[in-house]
């Protein structure tokens, strides 16, 4: 079945340190990909998404590129800040052309923290 | 722009208590879903809707139960708490097709002691 893989938490890094959080995924068919992120007392929101292979996403400094070879989405950020402490979710969405419902599944989140 | 919205934010229940946790999103999204967060461990899915009427189990089941009367809204209630159930629970929608973002309400921390 689907399922995702994100490395261990927690990440604990300095300011301005550059962030790599690896997540491989295994899939039928063409799933999106997304990154979410949850900062402390609050729900999940999205960070970014890829919709098909070699898709590059990007928001508010933080890039993930969609590797079908390697099945990875790796999230990546060349310049952290102290306000980027949360923990991140990798999911992936189901092949809408394979038929389903519209099916979100999650890793396992990755803590991460910014240090001063 | 109210988004997702759940109620209650804290709960503490008692063995064996009952209560109902709701969720109402104002997007006119037919895909809602619930799921828990247990500490250190991804979202796993308990219930899911694809619009009024249409209900179906995901992962986690069992303890639960949905209705989905209306677009809006989408109730999850447990009938006999018990501590296995302790958790975040986050409510969330999605359009219908599509590599669709998922909106999520700001969850509820239950207990059950």
């Amino acid at each position: 079945g689907n399922s995702v893989t994100q490395m261990e938490g927690p990440v604990t890094l300095s300011e301005e340190a550059f962030l790599t959080i690896n997540c491989t995924y295994t899939a039928t068919g063409y799933p999106s990909l997304f990154w979410y992120v949850q900062y402390p007392g609050e729900g999940l929101q999205l960070l970014l998404k890829a919709t098909k292979a070699d898709d590059k996403g990007s928001n508010k400094g933080f890039e993930a590129t969609y590797r079908k070879e390697t099945t990875s989405f790796h999230l990546e950020k060349g310049s952290v800040q102290v306000s980027d402490s949360a923990v991140y979710f990798c999911a992936l969405s189901r092949d809408p052309f394979s038929g389903g419902y519209n099916k979100l599944i999650f890793g396992a989140g990755t803590r991460l923290a910014v240090h001063p | 722009n109210a988004g997702v919205t759940q109620t209650p934010k804290f709960r503490i229940l008692k063995i064996g208590q009952s209560m109902t946790l709701q969720c109402t999103q104002d997007m006119n999204h037919n895909y809602m879903y619930w799921y828990r967060q247990d500490p250190g461990m991804g979202l796993k899915l308990i219930y899911y809707s694809v619009g009024a009427g249409i209900t179906d189990k995901g992962e986690v089941p069992n303890g639960y139960n949905v209705s989905r009367s209306t677009t809006e809204d989408f109730p999850l209630r447990l009938e006999l708490a018990a501590p296995s159930q302790t958790s975040v629970y986050f409510c969330a929608s999605t359009r219908d097709l599509g590599p669709a973002e998922a909106f999520f309400g700001q969850g509820t921390r239950l207990t059950v002691v």
